[in-house]
């Protein structure tokens, strides 16, 4: 089982919308969460970082964390054409000071 | 890509030849991280320094892989000899801490044919 892991997609929502990403992972002890995102041909570059349950907002975008669940997601509110982009999960797990980052989702907001 | 140069951008060679990658840390920031990034496998920690020192490079696929940060403002990936297989973005980041946000920068894409 990979330690971080994200539907690949493409995830397609309209202009407006609430893009709803989704990363799970499987170490218990993780700390610390982490949403990258990458625009085709660019380097990653943070979004969020999250360390305690529930929200935190920052603009149009709110990660939610659940750790009981095991989950993190990363919400876009009115999403735009140029959110478009993969959106990578990174998770510090228990056993290492170093986040593990997930494949990635690929998000397209079309017109 | 901010506080960190990478070079060349570009790559393209053959496959057995010698490659160094080459990253230029701007800013102060106490660790070192080399990544590469494939289609299939994702992006993928190859090894990390820590103030210059080597911590882990448990991720460096084979002895063909080799790193160096001979001082703070530099660091080098070299690949001797390589393989098609080898092809990937190669990617340098930094961080004040060990688990802290990752400043990534611009990328090395790689081609070998």
């Amino acid at each position: 089982q990979k330690e971080v892991e994200q539907n690949s997609g493409p995830l397609s929502v309209p202009e407006g919308a609430i893009a709803s990403l989704n990363c799970t992972y499987s170490d218990r002890g993780s700390q610390s969460f982490f949403w990258y995102r990458q625009y085709s041909g660019k380097s990653p570059e943070l979004i969020m970082f999250i360390y305690s349950n529930g929200d935190k907002e920052d603009g149009r975008f709110t990660a939610q964390l659940n750790k009981a669940s095991q989950y993190v997601s990363l919400l876009i509110r009115d999403s735009q054409p140029s959110d478009s982009a993969t959106y990578l999960c990174a998770v510090r797990t228990g056993g290492s000071y170093i986040p593990t980052f997930g494949r990635g989702t690929s998000l397209i907001v079309h017109p | 890509d901010a506080g960190v140069i990478q070079s060349p951008r570009h790559e393209v060679t053959e496959m057995g030849q010698e490659v160094t990658l080459r990253c230029k840390p701007i800013s102060g920031h106490d660790y070192l991280f080399w990544y590469r990034q494939t289609m299939m496998r994702g992006l993928e920690l190859l090894i990390y320094f820590n103030n210059n020192v080597p911590i882990d490079d448990s991720g460096m696929p084979e002895d063909r892989f080799s790193a160096k940060m001979p001082n703070a403002s530099f660091s080098t990936l070299k690949i001797q000899p390589s393989e098609p297989r080898d092809s990937a973005v190669y990617f340098c980041a930094l961080s004040q801490g060990a688990g802290e946000t990752q400043y990534f920068g611009p990328g090395t894409r790689l081609l070998v044919l």
